[in-house]
């Protein structure tokens, strides 16, 4: 069975430092990875996939992402936070095979610091 | 228009009313879900539709009952709910199965 840990319920960093937001899964074969964030009263926005190809993955708002088979990790960086990444962020696993599960982490919700 | 549309965004409700909550995606997508979002719980998967039929009933309480009358429209009926359904219930679509899912901003329900 897939599962997703991300390290770390809250975060906080300084506007201007590295984020760095963690997540491993478990899974039995190669999934598709997805970090998604959260505004308050908001749905969900996609910041970047992984499927196949390059491993390094770079999203929307400055964010990329680095998949890691060995280590089984898929973790979110941002060089430099600014205030407005303030928010909850998810990621997820799909099972390339074709089903419509997708298994959801518990969420890191990002603090910055001014 | 937006890709995921759902409608209300607020809802408040007694436990003895009936309520639905619509979602509509202007994507083209094949399949629909709804997830229940909780605090301090992940997301829980509720339903999935793909071509309008039912494919994921993740052991739902039947006082929640979906309805997807065609590909783009997806529907939660609400009846007789306790107040721990008290939650914001997304909507969500994909294409193929194993895209991205895109969401709505969500309903947040309260029940009384």
């Amino acid at each position: 069975a897939q599962s997703v840990t991300q390290l770390g319920s809250h975060v906080s960093v300084s506007e201007g430092a590295l984020v760095l937001l963690r997540c491993n899964y478990s899974s039995s074969v190669p999934p598709y990875l997805f970090w998604y964030v959260q505004y308050p009263n908001q749905g969900l926005q996609l910041l970047l996939k992984y499927t196949t190809g390059a491993t390094l993955v770079k999203g929307i708002n400055g964010f990329e992402a680095e998949f890691k088979k060995s280590e089984t990790s898929f973790h979110l960086t941002k060089p430099s936070a600014h205030m407005s990444d303030a928010a909850e962020y998810f990621c997820a696993v799909s099972d390339p095979s074709g089903t419509y599960k997708y298994i959801f982490g518990t969420g890191t919700r990002l603090k910055v610091l001014a | 228009e937006t890709g995921v549309t759902q409608t209300p965004r607020h809802l408040v409700m007694g436990m003895t009313n009936k309520k639905s909550l619509k979602c509509e995606q202007h994507l083209g997508h094949n399949a629909m879900y709804w997830y229940k979002q909780s605090a301090k719980k992940p997301l829980e998967l509720m339903f999935v539709y793909s071509l309008e039929e039912r494919v994921e009933n993740n052991s739902v309480p039947s006082r929640f009952s979906p309805e997807c009358p065609n590909s783009s429209h997806l529907f939660l009926h609400l009846h007789t709910l306790q107040p721990e359904d008290s939650a914001l219930y997304l909507c969500a679509s994909s294409h193929p199965p194993n895209g991205e899912l895109f969401f709505g901003e969500g309903s947040r329900l309260t029940v009384l």
